[in-house]
């Protein structure tokens, strides 16, 4: 596709269940980063990945968070026994690697944790 | 500790006249500053970029100017559109650091007609 796509782009989950966020990046697209964005809040970086592996990882909020990339695209957030405070938009983007790059976003997946 | 500041939570403006949104920085060591419009249910959008080796970058209606010494940076539109309404985020990045970026918690700016 022409963009970045995420799916799916609103999940409703029970507090304690696990969930799989998808994110397709632009394809030639090497650098593939997630954010997320609470209410009212501003974007927060989670990981970075540039091909498969994750140099920063720092944004990462819990050990309940983890993320896989693999073939250099698709890249999957999990999120384990989810909690109400993981209630948020997950947004991710792509770019080419290094330099001054834009970052190109998707929709976003809305989670909300009941 | 936040690094990247829009203070300015909203901003309302006429149709046709100008739009400056502000966004203030605390780490030195950024040097390359984005900004990204949202509409709701959208992911955001690249609107324009300036380097830390420049003071001023212009596309179209928009411009950003940078003062590194006051480590500063506003966002111009003229003239502003009513499409132009939505949230607009500054970011900001270090280059040869962590390729993330710092964003602010956005201003929502409203063109009227």
């Amino acid at each position: 596709g022409a963009g970045v796509s995420q799916s799916p782009s609103n999940k409703v989950t029970e507090k304690g269940k696990d969930v799989e966020l998808r994110c397709d990046p632009i394809s030639g697209h090497t650098a593939l980063y997630w954010y997320r964005q609470s209410l009212g809040q501003g974007l927060e970086f989670l990981i970075y990945f540039q091909g498969n592996s994750a140099p920063d990882k720092s944004g990462l909020p819990s050990d309940r968070f983890s993320a896989e990339r693999t073939g250099g695209s698709v890249s999957t957030l999990t999120i384990q026994r989810t909690q109400q405070e993981d209630s948020a938009v997950y947004l991710c983007a792509s770019s080419f690697p290094f330099g001054y790059n834009e970052q190109f976003f998707g929709p976003g997946t809305r989670l909300t944790v009941l | 500790d936040q690094q990247v500041k829009q203070n300015s939570p909203s901003l309302s403006v006429q149709e046709g006249r100008i739009s400056i949104l502000n966004c203030d920085y605390t780490n030195s060591m950024f040097d390359y500053f984005l900004w990204y419009k949202k509409y709701p249910a959208e992911g955001p959008t690249f609107l324009i970029s300036i380097s830390s080796i420049k003071d001023k970058n212009e596309d179209g209606r928009f411009t950003v100017f940078l003062n590194k010494s006051a480590k500063h940076l506003s966002l111009h539109i003229v003239p502003s559109q009513p499409g132009d309404s939505a949230v607009y985020f500054c970011a900001a990045k270090t280059q040869g650091g962590s390729e993330k970026l710092v964003f602010g918690k956005g201003t929502k700016l409203t063109v009227n007609p």
